[in-house]
């Protein structure tokens, strides 16, 4: 499968517990977006990266929330102290990135990670 | 603040039924519209990336129109059938992003055989 894949699945945690969620984009795509999808909601943009570095992270919703892309491949997203207002679909995306940014590139998407925290 | 608004938020129709959805969006600093398809436990899937006002794309069944001006984008399913039953996502790209989709709650379509 040469597709965008994000595990676990699902997740259900705690309230306080510290989690990690992994995307793992098709091969040789530089751009990679993290979304946020909670209930009766469209998914919402956190965080871009353009290789290693994070360029654009104004979505995170506070400082519990980070995430790393240290060999330009693989990403983790890595929540703190876990909130139930966490729960949601975590979606992971990349693309070419050809042109960083660029509108006409076509987001992939994975299936996504649920996340419930109880 | 930019908003993505699309209608309806759910649709049921019978198989064979034709329809279309509504995605408004900012007319100003306009960029780029995408339009996904995603199916209960699977991924997102891009259906059209539409950048040029008057823009008209087509796939198979499924055709989508442009209007940059008055900032709207349609969706059209002709001939529904169950296996389109999915939530229809537009997303809103501005200029100066760096690509981040802003998207819509979605339509929800269900048809019934």
């Amino acid at each position: 499968g040469a597709g965008v894949s994000q595990t676990p699945s699902n997740k259900v945690t705690e309230k306080g517990k510290y989690v990690e969620l992994r995307c793992d984009p098709i091969s040789g795509h530089t751009a990679l977006y993290w979304y946020r999808q909670s209930l009766g909601q469209g998914p919402e943009f956190l965080i871009y990266f353009q290789g290693t570095g994070a360029a654009d992270d104004s979505g995170l919703p506070n400082d519990r929330f980070f995430a790393v892309r240290p060999e330009g491949s693989v990403s983790t997203l890595k929540i703190q102290r876990t909130e139930r207002g966490d729960s949601a679909v975590y979606l992971c995306a990349s693309s070419p990135g050809l042109l960083a940014g660029s509108p006409k590139n076509i987001q992939y998407f994975g299936a996504g990670t649920r996340l419930s925290v109880l | 603040i930019l908003n993505v608004e699309q209608s309806p938020q759910s649709l049921h129709v019978q198989e064979g039924d034709s329809t279309n959805f509504t995605c408004s969006f900012p007319s100003s600093n306009f960029y780029a519209l995408h339009w996904y398809r995603w199916e209960t436990a699977k991924s997102p899937e891009a259906l059209f990336v539409m950048t040029l006002n008057g823009d008209e794309k087509k796939k198979g069944r499924i055709s989508a129109t442009l209007n940059t001006k008055e900032g709207y984008s349609y969706l059209y399913i002709k001939g529904s059938q169950p296996e389109d039953s999915a939530t229809y996502l537009c997303a809103f790209i501005y200029g100066g992003s760096q690509g981040n989709l802003i998207f819509g709650k979605g339509t929800k379509l269900s048809v019934k055989p």
